[in-house]
């Protein structure tokens, strides 16, 4: 079955504390994302990549890293976390980085205290 | 920069009545698309309908449609015989057609329909 997944579904964790949020894709797609929803702001890009070893920043980058060494993994990481990262976050990826439409992950619910 | 706007923060629907919720975005590029997708309870993310701009047919998928007004720069998106499972928050969302860019969908606040028994 074509997906995008993630894991954990849910994590509560404390100020400071580095955390990874796994995101892999089994559909070879050459673009992936990574969005944070949050209330009344709806969802905004935080990173995003267009191939293996390529990255750049969305418009939320501060506060999170990420990587592609592979095509399928997109892990998103907080070295340091804090509770304005409290949020739901959501990987994506599409074929390629226009035009097609992007298939999303289930989610992930961070709380951060 | 683009922008998405859904001004209908809440919608409600009889069962088997068709509604139309509304979405107006902001763009000086001629080629790009646009998608509508839904988000029940569960927090999925789930592409309802996509429309290519330079295509003057509205996209239909079952009881989807949706009506792309290019000149006015409208997108909504009609449901038809509306079931409980239609329940749920409708992104509108915009994306750019071409090679270099940054490639995020942007996405308008939503509206969440309810949808009455």
């Amino acid at each position: 079955e074509a997906q995008v997944t993630q894991n954990p579904r849910y994590l509560i964790t404390v100020t400071g504390k580095k955390l990874t949020v796994t995101c892999s894709q089994n559909m070879n797609h050459e673009y992936m994302s990574w969005y944070r929803q949050d209330p009344g702001l709806g969802l905004r890009q935080i990173y995003y990549s267009m191939n293996v070893e390529v990255t750049d920043k969305g418009d939320v980058p501060e506060g999170y890293k990420v990587s592609r060494k592979e095509k399928r993994n997109f892990p998103l990481i907080l070295e340091s976390p804090s509770p304005n990262q409290t949020s739901l976050y959501f990987c994506a990826s599409s074929f390629r980085a226009d035009r097609m439409e992007q298939y999303f992950g289930p989610g992930t619910r961070l709380t951060v205290t | 920069a683009q922008t998405v706007t859904q001004s209908q923060p809440e919608m409600s629907v009889q069962e088997a009545e068709t509604v139309t919720l509304s979405c107006t975005y902001d763009t000086s590029e001629s080629d790009y698309y646009l998608f509508w997708y839904k988000q029940p309870p569960s927090r999925q993310m789930i592409l309802v309908i996509r429309q290519e701009a330079y295509k003057q047919q509205n996209a239909t998928e079952n009881r989807f449609s949706v009506n792309f007004q290019k000149a006015a720069k409208s997108f909504s998106l009609k449901i038809s015989d509306s079931q409980l499972g239609d329940a749920a928050m409708y992104f509108c969302a915009y994306r750019r057609d071409y090679g270099g860019s940054q490639g995020n969908l942007i996405f308008g606040k939503g509206t969440k329909l309810s949808v009455k028994p």
